[in-house]
């Protein structure tokens, strides 16, 4: 099946930075999804983006299909950003999700 | 437009009962997935159903597990005899008939004591 690969594992910031997470794939896929995990558990659609760039206020994503990779960029991070941050790739009928990237904001 | 509903938030049962999730698709979706997030071990697919059908269920467990989506009413995962090993977040996810963006629901919480 396919493999998807997320770096960096955990990340710490303090308020204010910027930050890029990357999402490795090992195949061809049609749909890839970025998600929040928030502290209460809940899952929060970030973008759909199966190719090209998105932006949605402080956050944007690059999908580059050709060359399976995904990026996640989080401007001007704030404490409310702290949480895990998946993505998933669509393979058939389902969402493959990687491990995750664990965020941690700093006041 | 209300998202994904899931019931109930938080499900306490003890070894061997049975446990009943329930997932109300957001309106004009017809398309239903099941998740399961262990500790440790991530997100993983279990199944996808449309209504009165099962259409893949490669991720569920042989047996103890079911799922079902009726022509009325809301989806329901069904777990028997639960086990301290079925304790995770139970996530339901919805999608259009073009099955392509996945909206998830809050997620019940099993914990089998």
């Amino acid at each position: 099946g396919i493999q998807v690969e997320q770096s960096p594992p955990d990340l710490i910031l303090q308020e204010g930075a910027n930050s890029t997470l990357r999402c490795n794939f090992s195949d061809s896929v049609n749909n890839l999804q970025w998600f929040h995990q928030n502290p209460w558990g809940q899952l929060i659609n970030l973008f759909y983006i199966p190719s090209g760039t998105k932006q949605n206020g402080r956050l944007s994503a690059t999908t580059v299909a050709t060359e399976r990779y995904s990026l996640l960029y989080i401007s001007s991070s704030q404490t409310t950003d702290s949480g895990v941050y998946f993505c998933a790739v669509l393979y058939g009928n389902k969402l493959v999700f990687g491990a995750g990237t664990i965020l941690r904001v700093k006041s | 437009n209300a998202g994904v509903m899931q019931n109930p938030r938080h499900l306490v049962r003890r070894r061997g009962q049975e446990a009943r999730l329930r997932c109300s698709p957001m309106k004009g979706h017809s398309h239903v997935y099941w998740y399961r997030q262990l500790p440790e071990e991530g997100l993983k697919f279990m199944v996808y159903l449309q209504k009165e059908n099962i259409i893949d269920e490669s991720g569920m467990p042989k047996e103890r597990f079911s799922a079902e989506f009726p022509k009325e009413g809301p989806s329901i995962l069904r777990i028997q005899q639960v086990v301290r090993g079925d304790s995770a977040a139970y996530f339901c996810a919805s999608s259009p008939p073009d099955g392509v963006e996945q909206y998830f629901g809050p997620g019940t919480r099993l914990t089998v004591t």
